[in-house]
């Protein structure tokens, strides 16, 4: 069974641009969530995916998006990149069929915006 | 809305010592509730969860966690720190129905040999 992975693992961007993260989620998991994780915090639920559609979002703006594809994998979009948004994005994928909502998190994916 | 409270954000035990990390919750409605440890420049690996049933619950590593419904409390107990057992812990909710996931602040264990 495949864990899930992310990529990449760490990236530097200028304030301004955009970023795309991606996630795949581990076999057989149909939902995937994200979550900010700044220095010395605990990680901040962005949105969740399940089944292609974007299904809960915590409060952050509309410039950070989402996609799910068919195969349950998934993308973080953040455009006009703040410094604020330095931090460690971590990709959780659980199955809502069996009810569980035990999430399993990806390595993550460090951010740093200059 | 749902929140988590993690008191003290770093605790030091002895090897062999007694590990006791608190957590208290907020949910207007019945709660899933879960306790992760990180190591550094990783993801977070599930300890243990509480959804229904048994409120003593035990996890790996020899953890274990009481969920007190009448103390809103989750706090992660276990017997004898070994020094494997140095990390960042946080405890989370998930209220029944929601798919929002809220996260404490953490608490860094160190083990002193």
């Amino acid at each position: 069974e495949t864990g899930v992975t992310q990529s990449p693992t760490h990236l530097i961007k200028t304030r301004g641009q955009q970023v795309t993260l991606r996630c795949s989620s581990q076999s057989g998991h149909n939902t995937v969530s994200w979550y900010q994780q700044a220095l010395g915090q605990g990680p901040q639920f962005i949105f969740q995916y399940y089944r292609e559609e974007e299904n809960g979002r915590g409060n952050f703006p509309p410039r950070f998006s989402g996609l799910q594809f068919p195969n349950y994998s998934s993308e973080l979009n953040v455009n006009a990149l703040e410094l604020d948004d330095s931090a460690l994005y971590l990709c959780a994928s659980s199955t809502r069929d069996r009810g569980s909502y035990e999430q399993y998190f990806g390595p993550g994916t460090r951010l740093t915006v200059t | 809305a749902q929140s988590v409270t993690q008191l003290g954000s770093h605790v030091s035990v002895s090897e062999g010592a007694l590990v006791l990390l608190r957590c208290n919750y907020s949910s207007s409605v019945p709660p899933y509730l879960f306790w992760y440890v990180q190591y550094p420049n990783q993801g977070l690996q599930l300890l243990l969860k509480y959804t229904t049933g048994a409120t003593l619950v035990k996890g790996i590593n020899g953890f274990e966690a009481e969920f007190k419904k009448s103390e809103t409390s989750f706090h992660l107990t276990k017997p004898s720190a070994h020094m494997s057992d140095a990390a960042e812990y946080f405890c989370a909710v998930r209220p029944e129905g929601y798919q929002k996931v809220t996260f404490g602040t953490g608490t860094k264990l160190q083990v002193i040999p």
